[in-house]
């Protein structure tokens, strides 16, 4: 069966600060991959998503950025973070897109706070 | 572009009486529709879909949701509410044309309570 892992859970970083946040999966081959915030516990914004390695696809202009450096593994980064980037950070896989319409699966998320 | 309404912030039903979380969409072409639910502090959980054929779709743990072209409704029924049900559910859709609509899109969610 697949599994999808984040980690950390929980981070605390200063605004300024870098960040890396990694996602992996397990069990599946050629996943599409996608990064989400959430604010304040609700709605979801698609941040980048990716079809294939070196691939990724970004969805909002922002100071984050994210990499694909191997089939299963999906890395989301910021070079400085500023406050409004605190949020709960998920990522999500799915079989890849063709004449079936796949749903798609999460990690447990990220809660990012940054002070 | 598509879009999904969840018109209900948060929905009161007492356990043991059916329930409904309303989602409304719009998109282009086809649309093919999902429902999920967050715990606190998780990720979301897949509970169903709709891609074509029968209206009424089966999930996981008892739920169902019913598909309602002339409406453009794809609303979440249970028949009989649980304590544990109490989550945030969210609905998304996704269209089979137009720039962007192989990326699903999501309500704000739902809070559903379920009360004892």
């Amino acid at each position: 069966s697949q599994t999808i892992h984040q980690w950390p859970a929980t981070l605390v970083q200063p605004v300024g600060s870098p960040l890396s946040l990694e996602c992996t999966v397990e069990g599946t081959s050629n996943p599409n991959l996608y990064w989400y915030r959430q604010a304040a516990g609700r709605g979801l914004q698609l941040l980048f998503y990716s079809v294939g390695i070196g691939q990724i696809s970004s969805e909002v202009p922002q100071n984050l950025s994210a990499s694909r450096p191997q089939d299963r593994q999906f890395i989301l980064s910021s070079k400085k973070l500023l406050l409004s980037d605190s949020g709960f950070y998920l990522c999500a896989w799915s079989l890849p897109s063709g004449r079936i319409v796949n749903e798609q699966y999460f990690g447990p998320g990220t809660r990012l706070t940054v002070t | 572009a598509q879009s999904v309404a969840q018109p209900e912030d948060q929905v009161n039903v007492a356990e043991g009486n059916p329930l409904t979380v309303k989602c409304t969409y719009s998109v282009s072409g086809n649309p093919y529709l999902f429902w999920y639910v967050q715990y606190p502090n998780r990720g979301l959980q897949f509970l169903l879909k709709y891609i074509t054929g029968d209206n009424l779709v089966k999930g996981s743990y008892g739920f169902e949701a019913e598909f309602n072209k002339s409406q453009t409704s794809f609303h979440l029924k249970k028949p009989s509410a649980l304590v544990s049900d109490s989550a945030l559910y969210f609905c998304a859709v996704r269209g089979d044309s137009g720039a962007g609509s192989y990326q699903l899109t999501f309500g704000k969610g739902t809070k559903l309570s379920v009360i004892p």
